[in-house]
């Protein structure tokens, strides 16, 4: 079985300051690990993807996660928050042989000028 | 490269009705899955098929059902509608052969709203 859990279901920055948005994850079989983003009224976008090579991912907008097994952790950190960066973000897991992604509950950013 | 296509995009439906949402996946993909998104839910999923087949089921009632064509496009339909079934159904596709390594790409979405 897996799961995900994001700490904090609304987290709030002021634009240029550093977004850290929490995830931790159960898995009973080596995870793959993803991030995506929702804008308002629309699908998912994936940010990034841990797959089991480098720990430390970099994906699109700036957005980078590292993946850490001794604290079953993939946060999520950006440095600089811009206001196009206001959404609802997701961490998800999948693994093993049903391939089926698990979401955490959402983390809602907003960013304040 | 077309995305992941939903129609319709919102779908308004009485309670006691039957939903038919389709997705149809990127070229070369041939796993769809079925999620649900209701308001203070968060994503549940509801459905995986793979190569036409039915792979996994959420936790979800048999009023939810669907399948997947020979193009691997798929349906979802929804029976007996009930009001709780207002979400936002995405559809995301992968390819077997990547999806270990890759991502799952989304749609955009039906909205399917039960008065």
């Amino acid at each position: 079985a897996q799961s995900v859990t994001q700490l904090g279901s609304h987290v709030s920055v002021s634009e240029g300051a550093l977004v850290l948005l929490r995830c931790n994850y159960s898995s009973s079989v080596p995870p793959y690990l993803f991030w995506y983003v929702q804008y308002p009224n629309q699908g998912l976008q994936l940010l990034l993807k841990y797959t089991s090579a480098a720990t430390l991912v970099k994906g699109i907008n700036g957005f980078e996660a590292e993946f850490k097994k001794s604290e079953t952790s993939f946060h999520l950190t950006k440095p600089s928050a811009h206001m196009s960066d206001a959404a609802e973000y997701f961490c998800a897991v999948s693994g093993g042989s049903n391939y089926k992604l698990t979401f955490g509950k959402g983390t809602l950013l907003t960013v304040n000028p | 490269e077309a995305g992941v296509t939903q129609s319709p995009t919102h779908l308004i439906k009485t309670r006691g009705q039957q939903a038919t949402l389709r997705c149809s996946p990127i070229s070369g993909h041939t796993s769809v899955y079925w999620y649900q998104q209701a308001l203070g839910l968060g994503l549940q999923f509801l459905l995986w098929y793979d190569e036409g087949e039915e792979r996994n089921r959420g936790n979800f009632p048999p009023r939810f059902s669907g399948r997947q064509f020979p193009n691997y496009s798929s349906e979802l339909n929804v029976n007996a509608l009930e009001l709780e079934d207002s979400a936002l159904y995405l559809c995301a596709s992968t390819s077997r052969v990547i999806v270990d390594g890759g991502g799952y790409t989304f749609g955009s979405g039906t909205r399917l709203t039960v008065v």
